[in-house]
């Protein structure tokens, strides 16, 4: 069992171009969320996805778009790049939406842009 | 608003125990999560509390008081495996996890 995979594990991108993040799960979980993480701030949670067709924005969303096709994939878009989100990229996954079910994470993408 | 706190590095003995607090400030509360976090990689769930004392999981341990807005992970019998950043996140009104910034814990023989 893969879990959660994310594509690519790291790039390096000039500022202005697009870029899409991939993240695919194979637990067959409704809930899908992407998180930033970077030095001094913990994760902070871009956009999110309760399940298939549906999608909600979290703290940080200016920038960023996603899109929830169907229940494995959670591809995350950033239209145009700048500087400031140079980070590390998690995606992850969990069953449902309830207080007890738990949140797995991918390995992560670490993304720079120049 | 909502707010959570937690030290940003603590230094333990190899073998010894180890206490790392978290505050939280939220209107809407539905549970404390503790993960852990090994340089490089993805958090990992450790724990969940939901009401308010202690659980044990092995060397592991996670309390919680909800009136105070604090948890707490004990770590026992620390191992140099044990060095990781600790993340604690409390669940709010949504059912979104709100993170912490992490403890960075170094463990030295």
């Amino acid at each position: 069992i893969a879990g959660i995979t994310q594509a690519p594990t790291s790039q390096i991108l000039a500022a202005g171009r697009r870029m899409t993040l991939r993240c695919t799960q194979d637990m067959r979980h409704n809930a899908m969320y992407w998180y930033r993480q970077d030095l001094g701030l913990g994760l902070r949670l871009i956009h999110y996805s309760n399940t298939a067709g549906t999608t909600g924005k979290g703290e940080v969303p200016d920038g960023y778009s996603v899109s929830r096709a169907n229940t494995d994939d959670f591809p995350l878009t950033l239209a145009s790049a700048v500087p400031s989100q140079t980070s590390v990229y998690f995606c992850a996954s969990r069953a449902g939406t309830g207080a007890t079910d738990t949140q797995y994470f991918g390995p992560g993408t670490r993304l720079t842009v120049l | 608003g909502q707010n959570i706190d937690q030290p940003t590095e603590m230094t333990a003995t190899e073998g010894a125990i180890v206490q790392i607090n978290c505050t939280y400030q939220t209107s809407g509360f539905n549970g404390l999560f503790w993960y852990q976090q090994h340089a490089g990689e993805a958090p990992t769930f450790l724990s969940y509390n939901v009401l308010d004392g202690l659980e044990e999981k092995g060397r592991f341990s996670s309390f919680l008081s909800r009136s105070k807005g604090y948890s707490y992970l004990l770590l026992k019998e620390l191992q140099m495996k044990d060095s990781a950043s600790y993340l604690c996140a409390h669940m709010d009104s949504n059912y979104q996890l709100i993170w912490g910034a992490g403890t960075k814990l170094i463990i030295k023989p």
